[in-house]
Order: C-alpha cells, then sequence, then structure tokens
C-alpha cells in the first residue's frame, strides 16, 4: 500500500518570505499523480498544486511552485512571497494510476507571521 | 457553480443514537469520496462510489458505518449506535473522473460529536 509522509508537523514563515514544505511517498507504480491541498481554519480543503509523474518539469500555479524528484519519491512545495492568507494546514495527496482513492499525508501546519 | 454541499455542518448526539450526514456534490461528478478526519490529522479514506455504487467500501471502520448513493448524486453517510470514538470532521469530495489527475473538490465537511 501506498504511503506518504510529512515530517514536518509545524512550520513557520515572515511575510514576504519563500517556505519549503516536504514531502515523500512510498510507492512500486511507474505512473502516478501528487496533489497538494491547502486547509485553512474553515476546513474546506482545497487544491494548490498537482504533479503528474511522467512530467519532467515542475508544476507552477502563481506564487506555488512544487520540485518533484521522481527517484529520490519526493515532491515538496515552495510558497514564494508568503501571505497571510497562506496560514493553513498543508496536506500533499497521492493517487496511482489504476487506483480510484487518494492518500494523504497527515499535514504540515503553516503559519505566516507578520 | 456550486461546490459540494454537506449538511449538517456541526452535528452533537448522544452515545448510541443513529446519525446521517449528507452531501451534494459537484453537478455532473461521477465519483464520490467520504473521508473521516481527527484533530490534527489528515483525511482516512472510508467509502467511494462511482455512480450508484460503492467502488470501494474498504475504509469504513465497521459494520456500523454505512453509505448509499441511490441516484448517482446525493449521498449519505450513515452511523449506527454512535460511539465517542467517532467524534470528528466527515468529508465528502466529488471528482469529475475517477482516475488521473482529476483532483477532489471538498465540502466543508460535518464536525460529528458523540457524547
Amino acid at each position: 500500500a501506498q504511503t506518504v509522509t510529512q515530517s514536518q508537523p509545524e512550520m513557520s514563515v515572515q511575510e514576504a518570505e519563500t517556505v519549503t514544505l516536504s514531502c515523500t511517498y512510498d510507492t512500486s507504480e511507474s505512473n502516478y499523480y501528487l496533489f497538494w491541498y491547502k486547509q485553512p481554519p474553515s476546513r474546506q480543503m482545497i487544491l494548490v498544486i498537482r504533479q503528474e509523474a511522467y512530467k519532467q518539469q515542475n508544476a507552477t500555479e502563481n506564487r506555488f511552485s512544487v520540485n518533484f524528484q521522481k527517484a529520490a519519491k519526493s515532491f515538496s512545495l515552495k510558497i514564494s512571497d508568503s501571505q497571510l492568507g497562506d496560514t493553513a494546514m498543508y496536506f500533499c495527496a497521492f493517487r496511482d494510476n489504476y487506483g480510484q482513492n487518494f492518500v494523504f499525508g497527515p499535514g504540515t501546519r503553516l503559519s505566516v507571521l507578520p | 457553480g456550486a461546490g459540494v454541499s454537506q449538511t449538517p455542518s456541526n452535528k452533537v448526539t448522544e452515545k448510541g443514537k443513529y446519525v446521517e450526514l449528507r452531501c451534494d456534490p459537484i453537478s455532473g461528478h461521477t465519483a464520490l469520496y467520504w473521508y473521516r478526519q481527527s484533530l490534527g490529522q489528515g483525511p482516512e479514506f472510508l467509502i467511494y462510489f462511482q455512480g450508484t455504487g460503492a467502488a470501494d467500501d474498504s475504509g469504513l471502520p465497521n459494520d456500523r458505518f454505512f453509505a448509499v448513493r441511490p441516484e448517482g448524486s446525493v449521498s449519505t453517510l450513515k452511523i449506527q449506535r454512535t460511539e465517542r470514538g467517532d467524534s470528528a470532521v466527515y468529508l465528502c469530495a466529488s471528482s469529475l473522473r475517477d482516475r488521473g489527475n482529476s483532483p477532489l473538490h471538498f465540502g466543508n465537511g460535518t464536525r460529528l460529536t458523540v457524547t
């Protein structure tokens, strides 16, 4: 079974600075999909960014980008120019090419400080 | 368009009672998922529907938990003889496709408290 690990339970960053959240996963598959979700205090999970394993180019969405290292099974999220509204729980998620289910990591609580 | 809607947003019940949690997915999304999230943890998979049928119910913790989606749209998660350990946020999500990079779209969840 696939597992997703997020080794940083909590992180903080100053407003306007850059922060990187780590995620590693375990799978024997060669094709799969990776996602980062944000969960603010309002509780709703919001998609931040996604990456297909067959794509070598790292995904970017405005201030959010990933560093996908397939051989190392690593999928880190970089947030540039951090804003107060980025304060939230961040979850890394994995879906393989055959399964319908998403497997989520335990999350990292990010606090952006003014 | 409208997102995933979950009702009620909060539910307090006594130990041993029966509860129903409702999820109304995004129109046109054929896949519907239920997750459970305990405080400070990531979502834990419960059950997934493709259309009307439960394609994977391997995450249901025991036979007190049951879910239906009779017309392939709205789903209800049913919990019998509730226990204090069932207290959690129950998240519903829908997806346009049940494969590939099609993301999950989540509702705001139902916070269930069993006293």
